[in-house]
């Protein structure tokens, strides 16, 4: 089955650690995107990457980093320096151009105590 | 002014009732237009891409008027599943923009 996935579910993490999170897809997307979603908002865009080793910064990327080594992985590290990272992250691919949607993952719940 | 704007609601509706939803988009260059379903605490799934003629798939409708940059969503006959918050989402120049998102409850 093609699909994204996004590991973990449910993540914790104490004040001033770094943690990933990993985003897979199988759907040969060269496009793939980071979200935010925080209670009762929209989805802010971290970052986005076009082409591997490529990559650009959304709306919010202060305080995350990204990289892009393979057309099929896009992690999302969650710095120290992200000052309210508590959130619900996704993951989206889609193929490029102005006509394609994007689909994604199933979100990984981050929760930094 | 955000680039695209919807209406939280919440619309609370008796099953079988038709409710509407619109969406208005800013920048007048967005080339497509989609509407996309999130259930509580999921990812958002895709409903519907929006066409310029309009385009239905079985009770849903979705219809798009680029002249004053709206689009929006009917649904008919509702059923107790369709309770979600709808989303719209635009792309404008390979960049997606997403509305707050409508919130949905059919009541039995």
């Amino acid at each position: 089955d093609g699909g994204i996935t996004q590991s973990p579910k449910y993540l914790f993490r104490k004040e001033g650690q770094n943690v990933t999170l990993s985003c897979e897809q199988n759907l040969n997307h060269d496009a793939m995107y980071w979200y935010r979603q925080d209670p009762g908002q929209g989805l802010r865009l971290i970052y986005y990457s076009q082409i591997v080793n490529d990559f650009q910064k959304g709306d919010i990327a202060e305080g995350y980093s990204v990289s892009r080594e393979k057309k099929e992985s896009f992690p999302l590290t969650v710095t120290s320096a992200q000052k309210n990272p508590t959130a619900f992250y996704l993951c989206a691919s889609s193929i490029i151009g102005a006509a394609y949607e994007q689909y994604f993952g199933p979100g990984t719940r981050l929760t930094v105590t | 002014r955000k680039e695209v704007e919807q209406d939280p609601g919440p619309f609370n509706v008796p099953e079988g009732a038709t409710v509407a939803f619109n969406c208005t988009y800013s920048n007048s260059a967005s080339q497509s237009f989609f509407w996309y379903r999130q259930d509580c605490r999921k990812e958002p799934k895709l409903l519907m891409s929006v066409y310029s003629s309009g385009n239905e798939d079985g009770r849903f409708t979705a219809q798009l008027n680029r002249a004053s940059q709206y689009i929006s969503l009917l649904i008919r006959d509702s059923k107790l599943s369709d309770s979600a918050t709808y989303l719209c989402v635009v792309n404008t120049g390979n960049q997606f923009y997403f509305g707050t998102g409508t919130s949905l409850t059919v009541i039995p």
